[in-house]
């Protein structure tokens, strides 16, 4: 049973339009996180979470917000959508106390119109 | 911050031939080194997390060196088939935080 879910899986959206990307996890981890990859490229993270009810700004952070509600659930919002946020999203989650692995979700495939 | 480079961008090999990834990194307090493997329109897969005080992790088909003088990490698929075929990301993360840092990732094509 897959641990790392994200809806939907594909999204087409309009320039100015507000889009929300969902991400549940149920590995019971601390940490949460939002990548975005574009074509040939690696990730690059965007938001992150160690706590419900609270989100960190990644390297990318311009254009999207972030919202914790619970620790099994983490979103990602673009308010107002851009040509230049069409991109493959990456949700994953990784465990406080070992520090290391992080579990990737499936993607979301973005397209921006 | 940390800055990861991964070479070559694309690498294309005959099956049974071998096919060696690298990437280097700036931090010295890396820490944990992470070998993904991205088939098109997946998700990314672990192969392999090693560890500082480690040099040499050999797993199914493949091989993954670390070399913290040189702070150079490296994947060596042994002898390639066709099903080796996809984009290979490093990622690099330091003890004190749970960021890691993603290189740009090889595109892998095995000919049969």
């Amino acid at each position: 049973e897959a641990a790392v879910t994200q809806s939907p899986r594909s999204k087409v959206a309009v320039t100015g339009g507000k889009v929300t990307l969902s991400c549940h996890q149920t590995n019971n981890h601390d940490y949460m996180y939002w990548y975005r990859q574009d074509t040939g490229h690696g990730l690059r993270l965007i938001h992150y979470s160690y706590v419900a009810d609270s989100t960190e700004k990644g390297d990318i952070p311009d254009g999207y917000k972030a919202s914790r509600p619970s620790q099994e659930n983490f979103s990602l919002i673009l308010e107002l959508a851009s040509l230049s946020q069409t991109a493959v999203y990456f949700c994953a989650s990784s465990d406080a106390d070992t520090q290391d692995t992080q579990y990737f979700g499936p993607g979301t495939r973005l397209l921006v119109l | 911050g940390e800055q990861v480079e991964q070479r070559p961008p694309h690498l294309s090999v005959r099956e049974g031939d071998s096919a060696v990834i690298t990437c280097t990194y700036t931090d010295p307090n890396s820490y944990y080194f992470f070998w993904y493997k991205q088939e098109p329109g997946a998700s990314l897969q672990l192969l392999m997390k090693v560890f500082s005080s480690t040099e040499i992790n050999e797993g199914q088909g493949f091989t993954v060196l670390l070399n913290k003088k040189d702070k150079r990490l490296s994947l060596n698929l042994t002898a390639a088939h066709p099903g080796d075929s996809a984009a290979y990301f490093c990622a690099v993360s330091a003890w004190s935080n749970n960021r890691i840092f993603f290189g740009d990732g090889t595109q892998l094509v095995v000919k049969p």
